[in-house]
């Protein structure tokens, strides 16, 4: 069992609709939570991070977090064609530690 | 703030040499970590420092691999004898010493390897 598992996708989402990312981890230590935002080239840009239980808001975006459950979900609100990217999930704390795990991203293709 | 600067962007390596990449962390953020990225997955952690103490070391990091942070500034991360198997992208990393829980890293642009 991988630390961190997304599903890889393609989530193809049609523009103004709500995408829906999850990841599952396997750590019950593990202590926060991010999303990153990777265009094809680049480097891992990060757009969410999240400590408690619940959801945290900011913009377009909401994390969600259930530790009982061991996941973490990211809302993509009103969806644009600039959203297309690969989204990584990453954790740190317990064993880990300092340092992200990753999971190995979810690929969203936002169609016009 | 800047940001996280890598160089260089880009390079090309012949199989058996070394190779040296650099990375400037945002300015008074005390930890730096490195990671490797190959296509289709996550990126994987390297090695990561506090200052200039190297606190923690993945296995994936072969004796090949050394990297140092003198005075806890920039960091550099050397790969002798490179691999075909080293092509990647090689990320930097940095984060302040949180006074909140979440330890938020910020990712600089990559150098991307390629060995031949």
């Amino acid at each position: 069992q991988k630390e961190v598992e997304q599903n890889s996708g393609p989530l193809s989402v049609p523009e103004g609709a709500i995408a829906s990312l999850n990841c599952t981890y396997s750590d019950r230590g593990s202590q926060s939570f991010f999303w990153y935002r990777q265009y094809s080239g680049k480097s891992p840009e990060l757009i969410m991070s999240i400590y408690s239980n619940g959801d945290k808001e900011d913009g377009r975006f909401t994390a969600q977090l259930n530790k009982a459950s061991q996941y973490v979900s990211l809302l993509i609100r009103d969806s644009q064609p600039s959203d297309s990217a690969t989204y990584l999930c990453a954790v740190n704390g317990g064993a880990a530690g300092n340092k992200l795990t990753f999971g190995g991203g979810t690929r969203v293709l936002v169609k016009p | 703030d800047t940001g996280v600067s890598q160089n260089p962007r880009h390079k090309i390596t012949k199989r058996g040499q070394n190779v040296t990449f650099r990375c400037d962390p945002i300015s008074e953020h005390n930890r730096l970590y490195w990671y490797r990225q190959t296509l289709g997955q996550g990126p994987e952690f390297l090695t990561y420092f506090q200052n200039e103490a190297q606190l923690e070391k993945s296995r994936l990091l072969s004796d090949r691999f050394s990297a140092e942070r003198p005075k806890g500034s920039f960091s550099t991360l050397e790969i002798q004898r490179t691999e075909q198997g080293d092509s990647a992208m090689y990320l930097c990393a940095s984060s302040a010493i949180p006074e909140r829980p979440e330890d938020e890293q910020y990712f600089g642009p990559g150098t991307r390897l390629t060995v031949t």
